[in-house]
């Protein structure tokens, strides 16, 4: 049973247009969403996080939108650059819980197309 | 600042053969966390450290893998004996203890061991 979804494998975009990767959540607990980046033979590394208290995020050219109504979240990138072709995974946890277990989607791969 | 170390970054073994997997932290780093991610999937959480104690191992199959942290610092994780399904990406990632305001804190990453078992 996936709680984080990521329903598309990939994504192509033009460099310097807008990139936006959707994730959509079902565990109606989850109130902290974050967004990692992972290069081929590297972990995955933190790019931005929101809190179910907001709607919207924006560090630099990365900016997470949250719909709790929807349980959907999406990561915009303006503009894309070539640097940001990777493995981009949704992920999310019930911060209240001690565990703070993490529960990632499956990626979606971002080609930036010269 | 040293990122989370992990040994070896590649293993290939038969089946029924046994493996284990070293992972460094970040230091001062409270919480240690082994992950993993078979092909096409995310990472998924098989058990997680608080010094050195176990807070959540309900996803490691445990007739067959083990972990432990005995000093609170490194930690190990082994898998005796190995299956082919087991063939994936083995994650280190660290993190600080809980912030004051109560959100996770940022997990850190390592390179991960790629195991092929065969």
């Amino acid at each position: 049973d996936q709680q984080v979804k990521q329903n598309s494998p990939s994504l192509s975009v033009q460099e310097g247009r807008i990139s936006i990767l959707n994730c959509d959540y079902t565990n109606s607990m989850f109130d902290y969403f974050l967004w990692y980046k992972k290069y081929p033979a590297e972990g995955p590394t933190f790019l931005i996080s929101i809190s179910s208290i907001k709607d919207k995020n924006e560090d630099g050219r990365f900016t997470v939108f949250l719909n709790k109504s929807a349980k959907h979240l999406s990561l915009h990138i303006v503009p894309s650059q070539p640097g940001d072709s990777a493995v981009y995974f949704c992920a999310a946890s019930e911060s209240r819980n001690r565990d703070d277990k993490i529960i990632f989607g499956k990626g979606t791969r971002l080609h930036i197309l010269p | 600042e040293a990122g989370v170390a992990q040994s070896p970054r590649y293993k290939i073994i038969e089946k029924r053969q046994s493996v284990a997997f070293w992972c460094n932290p970040i230091s001062g780093h409270a919480t240690l966390y082994w992950y993993q991610q078979i092909l096409g999937q995310g990472p998924k959480l098989l058990i997680q450290f608080q010094n050195n104690g176990v807070v959540d191992d309900s996803q490691l199959p445990k007739d067959r893998f083990s972990a432990e942290r005995l000093k609170g610092v490194d930690s190990t994780l082994k898998i005796q004996p190995a299956k082919l399904e087991d063939s994936a990406v083995y994650l280190c990632a660290s993190s600080l203890d809980r912030s004051p305001l109560g959100y996770q804190e940022t997990q850190y990453f390592g390179p991960g061991t790629r195991l092929l078992v065969l």
